[in-house]
């Protein structure tokens, strides 16, 4: 049971490239979110999606695509990448009930 | 709309001594509470959380928090620091149900350090 996972773990863009954050969960749960850390700014959610062919913005969308491929994978797209987009990106997952979130362990992006 | 703020991003505590990191929340609703620990280089982790029932919730690693509604408050305490509790903690609120179902607002995360 590897919970939420995560690929890359590491990646570097030029302004301007672009690429897809993919992510998995293995609980069967139905929702799903994206979510990026900037220090001293906490996680701000990007998308997220609360069941298989759903999808909503969260506060901090612009600039960003996602799709939820199947009730496991939910990926995000940056389709030009702006430095203003460099950070860490969580995504995360609940089932149904008390809407605690499990957390993948993260990518870091950089874009020069 | 939602928020919650976290009163210090910095803490700084000698082993053995009090944790305490203060968490203020708003919400129109009855909230669900959480506390989530984040270690270097790594993803959060669920410490505890509050949705119904008693106000005092314990946790892993020896964590409580209370959820006083009066305060609009969710403190996380620890009796006693180690160093393994060096981390940064972030408090996040939910609404138990309407349209932000399931979605997690979070404070802006408090770094605690222990000194030996």
């Amino acid at each position: 049971n590897a919970g939420v996972t995560q690929t890359p773990k590491f990646q570097v863009l030029k302004t301007g490239q672009s690429m897809t954050l993919q992510c998995a969960q293995d609980m069967n749960h139905n929702s799903m979110y994206w979510y990026r850390q900037d220090p001293g700014m906490g996680l701000r959610l990007i998308y997220y999606s609360a069941s298989e062919g759903t999808t909503d913005k969260g506060e901090v969308p612009n600039g960003y695509n996602v799709s939820r491929l199947n009730k496991r994978e939910f990926s995000l797209r940056l389709e030009s990448a702006a430095p203003s987009q460099t950070s860490v990106y969580f995504c995360a997952s609940s089932g149904d009930g008390y809407y605690e979130q499990y957390f993948g362990p993260g990518t870091r992006l950089t874009v020069t | 709309a939602q928020s919650v703020t976290q009163l210090g991003s910095h803490v700084s505590v000698s082993e053995g001594a009090l944790v305490l990191l203060r968490c203020n929340y708003s919400s129109s609703v009855p909230p669900y509470l959480f506390w989530y620990v984040q270690y270097p280089n790594q993803g959060l982790q669920l410490l505890l959380k509050y949705t119904t029932g008693a106000t005092l919730v314990k946790g892993i690693n020896g964590f409580e928090a209370e959820f006083k509604k009066s305060e609009t408050s969710f403190h996380l305490t620890k009796p006693s620091a180690h160093m393994s509790d060096a981390a940064e903690y972030f408090c996040a609120v939910s609404r138990s149900g309407g349209t932000s179902y399931g979605k997690l607002t979070f404070g802006q995360g408090t770094i605690l350090t222990v000194h030996p």
